[in-house]
């Protein structure tokens, strides 16, 4: 039960865009349905804000995207705004019965 | 409104036990699964355990499993965690979760208990 990747830290001005990706295997990321995407602010309980990779529970903007390919996810923040300063984690079940997350990545809005 | 309302927690010697508690009001608590996830201090999301809508299926991380035991009682709109033969790396915030929308994505949360496991 191998934590999925991402890179630590991701940075760009006010209305830029920023990728984050999250890799894992064939096991948990190459063959799930049911990747999700979390903002954590320091201190606060996170939130989801993609699910089954690309949806967007009510209420999150559409500046947010998710994405998947092959052993990839992807969660895109379109004009980025100072708010969205925060930590961001994946997650993706892998098999029936087992959720992993990534490592998270610090967002930072320059 | 859907509410998520932890106690327990706390600090206690290594090799101790701890009972966590979830109170969930709002939704239909005997249709959905419920999730435990930690956070140690500074560090990220760790997935500790789920257990089933009707409870006869419960899994668990590889770092706890043995050690911690998941239940629920449906009549109480409630879920559980026992926390047996602790170490100083299980010390973390726990969350208990749960989904609306699919079910391994996580949109409803508690409060967050800490759990310490300190000598």
């Amino acid at each position: 039960q191998s934590a999925l990747t991402q890179p630590r830290s991701v940075s760009g001005s006010p209305g830029q865009s920023v990728t984050i990706s999250c890799t894992g295997t064939f096991s948990d990321v190459g063959s799930s349905n049911y990747i999700s995407w979390y903002q954590q602010h320091p201190g606060k309980v996170p939130k989801l804000i993609i699910y089954d990779v690309s949806k967007r529970p009510s209420g999150v903007p559409d500046r947010f995207s998710g994405s998947k390919s092959d052993n990839t996810a992807s969660l895109t923040i379109s004009g980025l705004q100072p708010d969205d300063e925060a930590y961001y984690y994946c997650s993706s079940n892998a098999g029936p019965s087992t959720l992993l997350f990534g490592g998270g990545t610090k967002v930072t809005v320059l | 409104e859907v509410q998520l309302v932890q106690s327990g927690g706390g600090l206690v010697k290594p090799g101790g036990s701890l009972r966590l508690s979830c109170a969930v009001s709002g939704f239909s608590f005997s249709e959905y699964s419920m999730h435990w996830v930690r956070q140690a201090p500074g560090k990220g999301l760790q997935w500790v355990s789920s257990i089933s809508a009707n409870g006869p299926h419960m899994s668990y991380a590889d770092s706890v499993r043995g050690r911690f035991t998941v239940s629920r009682d449906n009549a109480r709109s409630s879920v559980f965690l026992q926390l047996n033969s602790l170490r100083a790396e299980d010390t973390a915030v726990y969350y208990c979760a749960s989904y609306s929308y699919s079910g391994w994505s996580l949109d409803q949360w508690g409060q967050g208990t800490l759990v310490t496991v300190s000598s």
